[in-house]
């Protein structure tokens, strides 16, 4: 069965302060895997899809990379406004078009 | 571009009570997905519509959740009767991913429905 598993579920970092969020996965061939960024009451905003291992990809601070298991998101140099929750979520190759699987997300919170 | 609406985004009912929520997606997106997401989780999927067909509901509780998708643009989700671990948001979103358009297109997200069964 599927499995994305997201570690930590929570980080506390102070503004300029990098870190990575990881992304662990398994799935029955990997057709792509995306990261979401989710506000609180809001909907789940798209940020990268990455398609194969090795492929990275920047957004600002934001650095998306892949291996055959698993994805890290890096946050280089932090401000308050990147606080938020990070979703990774996979389409399996066997999947109907679209159909994501998401982790838990890991919930980011920048003070300043 | 607009993006996706939802309609309504709060609503509070008793349990074995019905509800029905709404959603007009982006413009031109051929498919159409209904997300549950529960507090402190990721989403997960519980209906995809290709047009006003259905393409996957294998995680859908049938026996007190609907949806249709009429006309191919605009889409319901109903519960009937709602149980207490229905609260939870529910998120439509919609993507141009289906035939004639790339297969990871991204989903586009609404705001979603905040529902608490009392």
């Amino acid at each position: 069965e599927d499995q994305v598993t997201q570690s930590p579920e929570a980080l506390r970092l102070q503004e300029g302060e990098s870190s990575s969020l990881n992304c662990s996965y398994t799935v029955s061939g990997l057709r792509g895997l995306f990261w979401y960024r989710q506000d609180p009451g809001k909907g789940p905003e798209f940020l990268f899809t990455l398609y194969s291992a090795g492929e990275e990809k920047e957004k600002e601070r934001l650095k998306a990379t892949l291996t055959k298991k698993e994805s890290f998101l890096h946050i280089t140099a932090p401000k308050p406004e990147d606080s938020a929750t990070y979703l990774c979520a996979v389409q399996a190759s066997g999947g109907s078009w679209g159909k994501l699987q998401f982790g838990a997300g890991t919930q980011v919170v920048v003070t300043p | 571009e607009a993006g996706v609406a939802q309609s309504p985004r709060y609503k509070i009912i008793e349990k074995r009570q019905s509800v029905a929520f709404w959603c007009n997606p982006i413009s031109g997106h051929a498919t159409l997905y209904w997300y549950q997401q529960i507090l402190g989780q990721g989403p997960k999927l519980l209906i995809q519509f290709q047009n006003n067909g259905v393409v996957d509901d294998s995680q859908l509780p049938k026996d007190r959740f609907s949806a249709e998708r009429l006309k191919g643009v605009d889409s319901t989700l109903k519960i009937q009767p709602a149980k207490l671990e229905d609260s939870a948001v529910y998120l439509c979103a919609s993507s141009s991913a289906g035939p004639g358009g790339s297969y990871n297109s991204p989903l586009h997200f609404g705001n979603g429905t905040r529902l608490t069964v009392t």
